[in-house]
């Protein structure tokens, strides 16, 4: 069964930064393209963020929102995903999931998400 | 890329079929047949129902199925029942510098 368990959610202020950590398991996770989707509240997801797997290049994009204040990465030797987030802002207020991709979407299989509050 | 379009809350009696709607634009669901949907139980982790407009992943329920015309992808649930009762959300590829948008949601409502 494929598991993904996000953690590192805290209440920050505004300026601050905070890093998520998403650990998977049931997966080949080297293979896997990971996403990080957010959501505030009394909305609709938001797409974050993805790298794709190292054998296919390990490319990092952003959403608009985000770019040059969050970072993606990942550890494929603890098969860990990491959302390390600076300049944090009240619109950043969300549940923030990691997703993966392992072969027919990049959304395969999702975590619960953990909950980032940005507020002073 | 603005988010997709669906209505805020459906509901039927057990037994039912209710089709939920998820409208986008030429950019994105009339664009490309990347579409896929989710339930989403709050506190749990999302589900993927449906793929690529209308496949279904191992384990999915024939209930659920997926269909698109235009720029409006759709949903039906077929036989509802108690356990439907969730958020749902559509999302697709949009081929721009952020790949996918994701829909409003709505919330389905077993009567």
């Amino acid at each position: 069964e494929v598991q993904l368990v996000e953690s590192g959610g805290a209440l920050v202020e505004p300026g601050g930064s905070l890093r998520l950590s998403c650990s998977a398991s049931g997966l080949t996770f080297i293979h896997a393209w990971m996403t990080w989707v957010r959501q505030a509240p009394g909305k609709g997801p938001e797409w974050v963020g993805r790298i794709k797997s190292k054998i296919n290049g390990g490319k990092i994009d952003y959403a608009a929102p985000v770019t040059g204040r969050f970072t993606i990465s990942r550890d494929d030797s603890k098969n860990t995903l990491y959302l390390q987030m600076n300049s944090l802002k009240t619109d950043d207020t969300a549940v923030y999931y990691c997703a993966a991709g392992v072969g027919t979407s990049d959304f395969d299989h999702w975590g619960r998400g953990t909950l980032v509050t940005v507020s002073s | 890329q603005s988010a997709l379009t669906q209505a805020a809350s459906v509901s039927g009696s057990p037994g039912q079929s209710i089709t939920i709607s998820c409208t986008g634009t030429v950019s994105d669901v009339g664009d490309y047949d990347h579409v896929a949907w989710y339930q989403h139980n709050p506190g749990k982790a999302p589900k993927v129902l449906i793929y690529n407009v209308n496949s279904r992943p191992s384990g999915v329920s024939h209930r659920f199925s997926g269909s698109k015309s235009g720029n409006t992808a759709f949903l039906t649930i077929s036989g509802l029942q108690p356990e439907d009762e969730a958020d749902y959300y559509c999302s697709s590829y949009t081929g721009s510098s952020t790949p996918y948008v994701f829909g409003t949601g709505t919330k389905v409502t077993v009567l």
